[in-house]
């Protein structure tokens, strides 16, 4: 049984680089969500997809913020221009919808970011 | 806005006590409401949910959560503490299918 896999675990990068971040969710889950996570804080909602189609995206997700599932399976954050404060655990969820509001998360490790 | 509220950063019990995380939600409609744990440099696991019925709710590790409608409060439970517990617990609701967290309460069980 595969939970969800998030690569890279790890990334160090300079500021004004761009990241690109990957989610591989639980295959027979439709739902997928990304958070980002400080130090000791909750997780801090950012988008999510229900298969392919971008339901919700938080204002937190500025400009430089890109979120894509383009078959309806994996999925990619991309953070063009980073900044230091862009520096958090990045994490993604999957989940199988249902009729009464989407069932629980299942999480992956996370993806760090670290803007030098 | 749908939110939930963790009024305690910290809670610190003793192991073999009973321990009590607190959480007060904000709704319009049904609360879908959801425990989760989070070790350390670890992901975030369900505990449990409340749905719709009993207001008392199972779930993992013998944790439990009361639904109080009237006092729009989901409080995480567990009747005799252990080490092992030690954590930090974060309430979310999901009202439309997106969730939402609380800022999350740090627990440190004591042998």
């Amino acid at each position: 049984d595969t939970g969800v896999s998030q690569n890279p675990r790890h990334k160090i990068t300079k500021r004004g680089q761009n990241v690109t971040f990957r989610c591989d969710p639980i295959s027979e889950h439709n739902r997928l969500y990304w958070y980002r996570q400080t130090l000791g804080q909750g997780p801090e909602f950012l988008t999510y997809f229900q298969n392919e189609a971008q339901l919700e995206k938080s204002r937190l997700l500025s400009d430089r913020f890109s979120a894509e599932r383009p078959k309806g399976s994996f999925s990619t954050l991309e953070i063009q221009r980073t900044e230091q404060g862009d520096s958090a655990m990045y994490l993604c969820a999957s989940s199988h919808s249902s009729s009464y509001g989407g069932g629980e998360l299942f999480f992956g490790e996370g993806s760090r970011l670290t803007v030098l | 806005a749908q939110s939930v509220a963790q009024p305690e950063d910290q809670v610190n019990v003793a192991e073999g006590n009973p321990l009590t995380v607190k959480c007060t939600y904000s709704v319009s409609g049904n609360p879908y409401l959801f425990w989760y744990v989070q070790y350390p440099n670890r992901g975030l696991q369900f505990l449990l949910k409340y749905i719709t019925g009993d207001n008392l709710v199972k779930g993992s590790y013998g944790f439990e959560a009361e639904f109080n409608k009237s006092q729009t409060s989901f409080h995480l439970k567990k009747p005799s503490a252990l080490v092992s517990d030690s954590a930090l617990y974060f309430c979310a609701v999901s009202p439309l299918g997106d969730m939402r967290f609380g800022a999350g309460t740090r627990l440190t069980v004591k042998p």
